[in-house]
């Protein structure tokens, strides 16, 4: 069936510092790809999105691109702040019937001042 | 316009009792999906209905079951009560079953003691 593969956490960062989560999946057909983030306490938001090869999502600094050669979507930020500690969650939505979306474990992102 | 709300927030039942969690969808939404987290887990789908019927379910037990009434809330039931069911319950509305982003509540808290 399909699945999701990321990066163990937790990550710990400090302010302005560079951030790479990896994700790979592994589907039939091409599904859409998202990044999913959880603050304490809350639900998940929507952070990105991406639905064909090669398009690139991007929201609040957040940036990942769709790659079907190496069936990866990678999330990136250039400069992480405080506020972004969060567990961020990479999913798929297979083709077809209901929309069912496949979860990642996760990965704890914690940036210090 | 109002966001998916869950209720109760927090919950603590006994190994082999019955609970009914709730969730009032976002306006316009006529579709409902039900997650469960475990604690350090990613979501995993339970199952989601549109307009009033199961469309689509995942790989969760028959004492696991759904309700979507006409004003699209929604109700999920979970008989006979297992230590392994304490998770953390997401339901998330969208406004079609099919390529429709996801809107999550901030979900119900059960412990199963």
């Amino acid at each position: 069936g399909d699945s999701v593969t990321q990066m163990e956490g937790p990550v710990t960062l400090s302010e302005e510092a560079f951030l790479t989560i990896n994700c790979t999946y592994t589907a039939t057909g091409y599904p859409s790809l998202f990044w999913y983030v959880q603050y304490p306490g809350e639900g998940l938001q929507l952070l990105l999105k991406a639905t064909k090869a090669d398009d690139k999502g991007s929201n609040k600094g957040f940036e990942a691109t769709y790659r079907k050669e190496t069936t990866s979507f990678h999330l990136e930020k250039g400069s992480v702040q405080v506020s972004d500690s969060a567990v961020y969650f990479c999913a798929l939505v297979s083709q077809g019937g209901s929309e069912k979306l496949v979860f990642g474990k996760g990965t704890k992102l914690t940036v210090n001042p | 316009e109002t966001g998916v709300t869950q209720s109760p927030t927090h919950l603590i039942k006994t190994r082999g009792q019955q609970v009914t969690l709730r969730c009032s969808s976002q306006s316009g939404h006529n579709t409902v999906s039900w997650y469960q987290q475990a604690l350090g887990q990613g979501p995993q789908f339970i199952f989601q209905y549109y307009r009033e019927e199961e469309n689509g379910r995942g790989n969760f037990p028959p004492r696991f079951s759904g309700l979507q009434f006409p004003n699209y809330s929604s109700e999920l039931n979970v008989n006979a009560l297992e230590l392994d069911d304490s998770a953390l319950y997401l339901c998330a509305s969208s406004f079609d079953r099919l390529n429709s982003p996801l809107h999550f509540g901030n979900g119900t808290r059960l412990t199963v003691t």
